[in-house]
This record gives C-alpha cells, sequence and structure tokens, in this order.
C-alpha cells in the first residue's frame, strides 16, 4: 500500500519564504509530484521529482530524497495569491495512477 | 483553459438518482482518470482508462461505473445517490506512460450535490 503524509495547515507571511514537507511509504517509487489547488479549483501542476534533489522553477522549488521517503516545496517571496492548498502525490512504477495526499492548506497573511 | 472539459460544472440532485459526469481529454491524450474529492479530504482516485479499455480501479463503489468512449471522452456514472456521494468530481487527462509521462492535466470539476 502507500502512505503520505502532509502537514494540515500551515500559516506564513507574505514576502517569507515557507517549506512544505511531504512523507511517503510506497514500494516501487516512480516519481513525485507536487500540485497546487485553489478552493473549488482544479489542482494544477507545480514540480515533478523523480531522481534526487532539487528542482527550482522560479519561486518554487521542490526536493526529493528517495532513500528517506521525503519530499518538500520551497515556496519564496509568498504573497497572498499562494494562500492555497498545495497536494503531494506519488507514482509507482507500471502505472500512471497518481496517488494524493491530503493536502497542506497555506495561508499567507499581509 | 486547461484543455480538460468536464461537464456540467454543478449538479444537484436528489438521493436515489443516478447523473451522468462528462469529461472530455486534452487533445492528444489517450488516458482519463476520474477522482473524488468530498469536503476537506484529499483527491481519491476512482477509475483510469487508456485508450478505452479500463487500466487502474480505485476504491470505486459499485454503484459508479465508467467508460471510455472511442472519440476518447469519458463519462462517470454514479446511480443510488446517498448524501455521501456529495463531493467534487475531477477529471484529469495524460499522455501515455513512460518516459512520456509527466503528470495530469485536470478539468475544472464537476460539483455534485445530493439532496
Amino acid at each position: 500500500g502507500q502512505n503520505i503524509d502532509q502537514p494540515t495547515e500551515m500559516t506564513a507571511t507574505e514576502g517569507a519564504i515557507v517549506q512544505i514537507n511531504c512523507t511517503y511509504q510506497t514500494s516501487g517509487f516512480n516519481g513525485l509530484f507536487w500540485y497546487q489547488q485553489h478552493a473549488g479549483e482544479a489542482p494544477t501542476f507545480l514540480s515533478y521529482n523523480v531522481l534526487d534533489g532539487l528542482e527550482e522553477k522560479g519561486r518554487f522549488s521542490s526536493f526529493l530524497s528517495r532513500s528517506k521517503g521525503y519530499s518538500y516545496l520551497l515556496l519564496k517571496e509568498l504573497q497572498m495569491k499562494d494562500s492555497a492548498s498545495y497536494l503531494c502525490a506519488v507514482r509507482r512504477y507500471n502505472t500512471d495512477k497518481l496517488i494524493f495526499g491530503t493536502g497542506t492548506r497555506l495561508q499567507v497573511f499581509p | 483553459d486547461s484543455g480538460v472539459t468536464q461537464t456540467p460544472k454543478h449538479l444537484i440532485t436528489a438521493t436515489g438518482q443516478r447523473v451522468t459526469l462528462r469529461c472530455s481529454p486534452r487533445s492528444g491524450d489517450l488516458s482519463v482518470y476520474w477522482y473524488q474529492q468530498s469536503l476537506d479530504q484529499g483527491l481519491q482516485f476512482l477509475i483510469q482508462y487508456y485508450n478505452g479499455e479500463e487500466r487502474a480501479k480505485g476504491n470505486i463503489l459499485e454503484r459508479f461505473s465508467a467508460q471510455q468512449f472511442p472519440d476518447l471522452h469519458s463519462e462517470l456514472n454514479l446511480s443510488s445517490l446517498e448524501l455521501g456521494d456529495s463531493a467534487l468530481y475531477f477529471c484529469a487527462s495524460s499522455v501515455d506512460g513512460g518516459t512520456g509521462f509527466n503528470g495530469y492535466t485536470f478539468g475544472s470539476g464537476t460539483r455534485l450535490t445530493v439532496v
């Protein structure tokens, strides 16, 4: 089976940096995805890690350690519009099915 | 516009009824996935179709069924509806698997309310 854990809620201040962690337990790991979801809207793709290390994309970066079953999403220079849920999802070998964690709801305050 | 089209956007129906949700995948995508998202719950995988064939199944209730048609659009049928079926239902599509797979593109969802 699979188990994906994320904090339920986080708060941060505009302009700050926040790190959202995700730990997972799965056999046949084949990639980890981060999605952003504003309330009532569709999830949108943020990042994809399949190898260990850091992937940087503008204000957002994602890190993966396969040996530790751990990933984080780093958001820099926070803006009010970054208030959303951030979903961690894992893919296994021989499947395109993504299993999602319950998401971390981030609130950014001025 | 993500390129994945879901209809209807909102649906209100009574318990015991049956509804059909429709999804058209992004052009070129052969896989369609259905997910259910209840209030304060994560995305729960229901079922995947690839080029008309069922490829993977999650915890989909027996009251629910789906299919993918030759034009690649998909329908999710929900019957004998219960109050607990009220949720957001998302469809997503992707390119073929293997090295070409780089995640999903989601539709805007159908919000189902069972009263």
